[in-house]
């Protein structure tokens, strides 16, 4: 079983498009986050959360909403894509604080 | 919000010698984790090493130890007796309170 699975892995989009990803992960964990890799591999923070309770919401536009139906799931929703929103989203979840993350393969999301 | 370097984008290393990668940070905790990643091609994270801040003593792990120095905020990983399979980037990660950062990342190569 997949600990922590996204989906899709891959999504071609045309500008001004609304899409969302899934996470989920199977392994208990109270935190879970999404990341933005650029094309220069940078990893950013976009959110984190606690118990369903949101504890960081980076300077990411507003037109990126996280939601986190139960524990297990962060799903990301993204409103009027834009050409600049292209990149690899990953979702990652930990035990607790301090503890290693565990990422998700990452979803490619291409805005044409 | 804290800030982690990685100096080095790019770092060659032939096989079976060492190689040592670079990471500060900017924090005014002293409770805190920290971390190194590596990405494959494949582009699954995978944690190589952990270090809690509170302890002195280095991680290690198999060929990878780092040189944490707590007052000089400094967490370089050293690579012993480097395989074709360590070729990945490296990302260097702060996490406290669920807020985990990731350095922009260190290329490494390995020549046969």
């Amino acid at each position: 079983d997949t600990a922590v699975s996204q989906t899709p892995k891959y999504l071609v989009t045309q500008m001004g498009n609304d899409k969302s990803i899934k996470c989920e992960q199977n392994l208990g964990h109270d935190t879970m986050y999404w990341y933005k890799q650029d094309s220069k591999k940078f990893l950013k923070i976009m959110f984190s959360y606690n118990n369903k309770e949101l504890i960081i919401n980076e300077t990411v536009p507003n037109r990126f909403s996280p939601k986190s139906p139960d524990k297990a799931h962060l799903n990301l929703h993204i409103n009027s894509l834009e050409l600049g929103d292209s990149a690899v989203y990953f979702c990652a979840s930990s035990p607790y604080g301090g503890t290693e993350a565990f990422f998700g393969q990452g979803t490619r999301l291409t805005v044409v | 919000a804290q800030t982690v370097t990685q100096s080095q984008p790019e770092m060659s290393v032939q096989e079976a010698e060492t190689v040592t990668l670079s990471c500060t940070y900017d924090t005014s905790e002293s409770d805190y984790y920290l971390f190194w990643y590596k990405q494959p091609p494949s582009r699954q994270m995978i944690l190589v090493i952990r270090q809690e801040a509170y302890k002195q003593q280095n991680a290690t792990e198999n060929r990878f130890s780092v040189n944490f120095q707590k007052a000089a905020k400094s967490f370089s990983l050293k690579i012993s007796d480097s395989q074709l399979g360590d070729a990945a980037m490296y990302f260097c990660a702060y996490e406290v309170d669920n807020d985990m950062r990731f350095g922009a990342g260190t290329r490494l190569t390995v020549k046969p």
